[in-house]
């Protein structure tokens, strides 16, 4: 079975500053991994997935991910975060084994930019 | 262009009834998905469907139905609503073989 770990459900981070999300998983087989986002009162955007390649996988607003499979983990960053990144991250993954295996997420972690 | 709706949005019901969630997608994605969403439970998995006729239990499914008579619709069904289940839900679709899923807007069901 897969599961899905984020360590922080709450992080605060003033405009401007960096921000770090963390995620890790736990699977026996190869997997998916995604970054999805959600604001307020709506549904469930991609952010970015690693698929296979290069471990470093980017989004068009400036987040960033990098899959270790040493560690297990696939943290999100941004350097320089805005206001309106103010929302709720959940990390997920999938196996390709299987065909089309449900997603598993995480229990969200909520990001809030302090002006 | 294609989207995922859910109806109603916001519901209010009773306990011990039925009520039934629905969700329609015009991706004629093969794949549709029901979640919860619950604070500090993030999404759970209730019911899954891979094509028609096609049904398959999630991590939270007891309590839920769906059915898949057609490629655009998974209605979600709970048979006896409980206060338990009030929760927002989700609908998600994908196509198979692709990776990535597409989410509805969600459906606030509060059961008093």
């Amino acid at each position: 079975a897969q599961s899905v770990t984020q360590l922080d459900s709450q992080v605060p981070v003033f405009e401007e500053a960096p921000v770090e999300l963390r995620c890790n998983y736990s699977s026996s087989v190869s997997v998916y991994l995604f970054w999805y986002v959600q604001y307020p009162n709506q549904g469930l955007q991609l952010l970015l997935k690693y698929l296979s390649g290069s471990t470093l996988v980017e989004s068009i607003n400036g987040f960033e991910a990098e899959f270790n499979k040493s560690q297990t983990s696939f943290h999100l960053r941004k350097p320089s975060v805005h206001i309106s990144d103010t929302a709720e991250y959940f990390c997920a993954v999938s196996s390709p084994n299987s065909g089309n295996t449900p997603l598993v997420f995480g229990k969200g972690t909520r990001l809030s930019v302090i002006a | 262009d294609a989207e995922i709706t859910q109806s109603p949005r916001h519901k209010i019901t009773e306990t011990g009834r039925q009520v039934t969630l629905a969700c329609h997608q015009t991706w004629n994605h093969n794949n549709m998905f029901w979640y919860r969403q619950d604070l500090g439970h993030g999404l759970r998995l209730i019911h899954y469907s891979y094509g028609v006729q096609d049904t398959n239990k999630g991590e939270v499914s007891d309590g839920y139905s769906v059915s898949r008579s057609n490629t655009e619709d998974l209605p979600l069904t709970l048979e006896s609503a409980a206060s338990s289940q009030t929760s927002v839900y989700f609908c998600a679709s994908s196509e198979y073989g692709e990776t990535e899923a597409f989410f509805g807007q969600g459906t606030r069901l509060t059961v008093v």
